[in-house]
This record gives structure tokens, C-alpha cells and sequence, in this order.
């Protein structure tokens, strides 16, 4: 059983926007920055959107993060078939002191 | 650009010691920025952070997992290793590396983001 929660799988078709939800608590998402990975099919995570709402060099603006209190939200708009992908939420745990990690949802493209 | 690669047995036995090397290039492990950290994934589950290494070898364990969690490094080498003892099927894996940025509140440290990722290494804990 993960920390943080997420729903176990979402889906939308080509050109929808989809959200991700992951809730945690004050010990986590509440006091420190949320991260979000990819995870497509057969390959290794990868960073996707960080502190929060910040995307790394080469990820799309169609991907958008957010935070508020003890939960934090992964927008993707303009849904692409390549989309279709595991999303992880992390934040640091000040109780565990150590990172904890979401179960992970699963996006369907429709 | 900065790539990470996983390399060790793909098999275990019941009892032994998972031994996993993480070699780092197109960069320094030794930057003072980053800690480099050990993840795994169960198949058809989710992450799981397994520990953390700095370069001058102070490390950080995920509590679950510490009592058998070994985490080294070689600057010489550019490359950072994880053993894990006593190992049961539970252990069956599939274990990355990656680099993680820390953040320093006083003396207090959180992770931040981990990125690049390596692809990752399959570990089956067998007979």
C-alpha cells in the first residue's frame, strides 16, 4: 500500500484533457514539492514535471502540475496516443525521512 | 548527456546477496550537487526507494529495507554499487539507478527530483 494515493488507472481519447490526482498528507505533499514521472511501456521512469509545476527541457507544455494543501494534480491537454503511460507522483516524507512514491495510474488513450 | 546503466545477475538464489553496479558517464559522480540512489520495482507494482549514496559515501536507507542494504561508491571508477542480503522471491525486481538532487534545509536534507534513470536491470530471486 502506497503513501501517497493515486487512482488506479484513468483514460480519455485523442485531443481530452485528463487529470491525475495524488493525495498525501501534511508530512509529504503539505510540506514539501510534488514530482511526477512517465513510466511508457517497457522503459525506465522519467522525470515529467517537478517542484510542483516546473517541466524539464523537452517535455511539452501540454503537461501541466499543481498543488494545493495535502494534494497535488498532473494535467495532460490535447491527449496523444503516446500518452499512454504509468504516472508516479513522489515527495519527500519528513516522518519516513524518505522519499514515498504514489501506486502509480494507468492512462489509457482511447 | 548524463547516462546511467545497471549491470549484475539477473538470477539470485533464496538467501544470497543481490549484487547490482550503477556506472555513470557523460558526467562526475563526484558533483557536489547530487546524490546517486537505487529504486526497484516489483512486477506489476510501483516504485520503491531502496537507498542513497553521496559521493564522499555517507548514505541513506530506506528504513523497510536497511537491515540488508549495502550501498557503495568508487569515484575512481565513476560508479556507485547496491547489495542486498538474504534475499527471498519477495526481492524480484526489476532495480534502477538514478541521480537525485538534494536539497539542504540547514542540516536537514530531502530529496528533490531523480533524473536521468538507468533502464533498468531484471533481478528474479530463484532456485
Amino acid at each position: 500500500q502506497s503513501v501517497l494515493t493515486q487512482p488506479p488507472s484513468a483514460s480519455g481519447t485523442p485531443g481530452q484533457r485528463v487529470t491525475i490526482s495524488c493525495s498525501g498528507s501534511s508530512s509529504n505533499i503539505g510540506s514539501n514539492t510534488v514530482n511526477w514521472y512517465q513510466q511508457l511501456p517497457g522503459t525506465a521512469p522519467k522525470l515529467l514535471i517537478y517542484n510542483n509545476n516546473q517541466r524539464p527541457s523537452g517535455v511539452p507544455d501540454r503537461f501541466s502540475g499543481s498543488k494545493s494543501g495535502t494534494s497535488a494534480s498532473l494535467a495532460i491537454s490535447g491527449l496523444h496516443s503516446e500518452d499512454e503511460a504509468d504516472y508516479y507522483c513522489v515527495a519527500w516524507d519528513d516522518s519516513l525521512n524518505g522519499p514515498v512514491f504514489g501506486g502509480g495510474t494507468k492512462l489509457t488513450v482511447l | 548527456q548524463l547516462q546511467l546503466q545497471e549491470s549484475g545477475p539477473g538470477l539470485v538464489k533464496p538467501s544470497e546477496t543481490l549484487s547490482l553496479t550503477c556506472a555513470v558517464s557523460g558526467g562526475s559522480i563526484s558533483s557536489s550537487a547530487y546524490f546517486w540512489g537505487w529504486f526497484r520495482q516489483s512486477p506489476g507494482k510501483g516504485l520503491e526507494w531502496i537507498g542513497s549514496i553521496y559521493y564522499r559515501g555517507s548514505t541513506h536507507y530506506n528504513p523497510s529495507l536497511k537491515s540488508r542494504v549495502t550501498i557503495s561508491v568508487d569515484t575512481s571508477k565513476n560508479q556507485f554499487a547496491l547489495k542486498l542480503s538474504s534475499v527471498t522471491a519477495a526481492d524480484t525486481a526489476v532495480y534502477y539507478c538514478a541521480r537525485i538532487e538534494g536539497l539542504w534545509f540547514g542540516d536537514l536534507l530531502k530529496y528533490n527530483w531523480f533524473d536521468p534513470w538507468g533502464q533498468g536491470t531484471l533481478v528474479t530471486v530463484s532456485s
